[in-house]
């Protein structure tokens, strides 16, 4: 399986800070995407990176990759209360999730 | 933009009895469709994988039996609970990919089941 598993499990910061969670896999991969999910949500995509990408940036987004430790991490910069949300990485065409991180922004 | 929609949003229903979600793409032609489950504060857990006009492929542990999902058209998947019981009370959420080389999903709503 190359199922993304997502650290830490949850995460709580101030409204302006930055947010970073990473993701591992286990197998080469062509692309790497993630999704975040409101409570009682469907999931929203939120950025797909490719395996010869290093780096993307969509907004307040910015997404790494490095196939060499197989990981990803996001980095929401500036948060703001209405980030709060689970975020999940996916692997390929893996359509299995891992747990997600569970993201707090207190205003 | 693509949109999935589900109906019902949210449903009720007594042991013993079976429920219908549906799924639909909207604006797009859906190719494949993933059923998926979750409970509460956990992840995403896939159920099946269908494709329009085959059997669905259910994950390992899924009981097809129960768990009926007919992918009838492009634009419509259906999965049913078949004699529900209290433990089939969760969020089941529906995804649609346009075609089997993309990788992007495109996620419904989400439908609240509560089994009584």
């Amino acid at each position: 399986s190359q199922q993304g598993e997502e650290d830490p499990q949850a995460l709580s910061i101030q409204e302006g800070e930055n947010a970073t969670m990473n993701c591992s896999y286990k197998t080469s991969i062509n692309n790497l995407q993630w999704y975040r999910q409101n409570s009682g949500r469907g999931l929203v995509h939120l950025i797909l990176i490719r395996s010869n990408e290093r780096e993307k940036h969509s907004g307040r987004l910015r997404v790494t990759l490095d196939t060499s430790k197989k990981s990803s991490s996001l980095l929401i910069t500036a948060s703001r209360a209405a980030d709060t949300a689970s975020y999940f990485c996916a692997a390929n065409n893996d359509m299995r999730f891992g747990a997600g991180t569970r993201l707090t922004v207190k205003p | 933009g693509a949109v999935v929609s589900q109906h019902p949003s949210r449903v009720i229903c007594k042991s013993g009895t079976s429920v219908k979600i549906e799924c639909r793409s909207l604006d797009f032609q859906a190719t494949t469709m993933f059923w998926y489950r979750q409970f509460p504060k956990k992840s995403l857990m896939l159920m099946a994988t269908s494709n329009e006009g085959s059997k669905a492929t259910y994950e390992q542990g899924v009981e097809k039996d129960k768990f009926l999902i007919n992918h009838a058209s492009l634009t419509l998947s259906t999965l049913t609970v078949t004699s529900a019981h209290p433990e089939d009370s969760s969020f089941y959420i529906c995804s649609a990919r346009r075609d089997r080389g993309a990788y992007e999903q495109y996620f419904g709503p989400g439908t609240r089941l509560t089994v009584t």
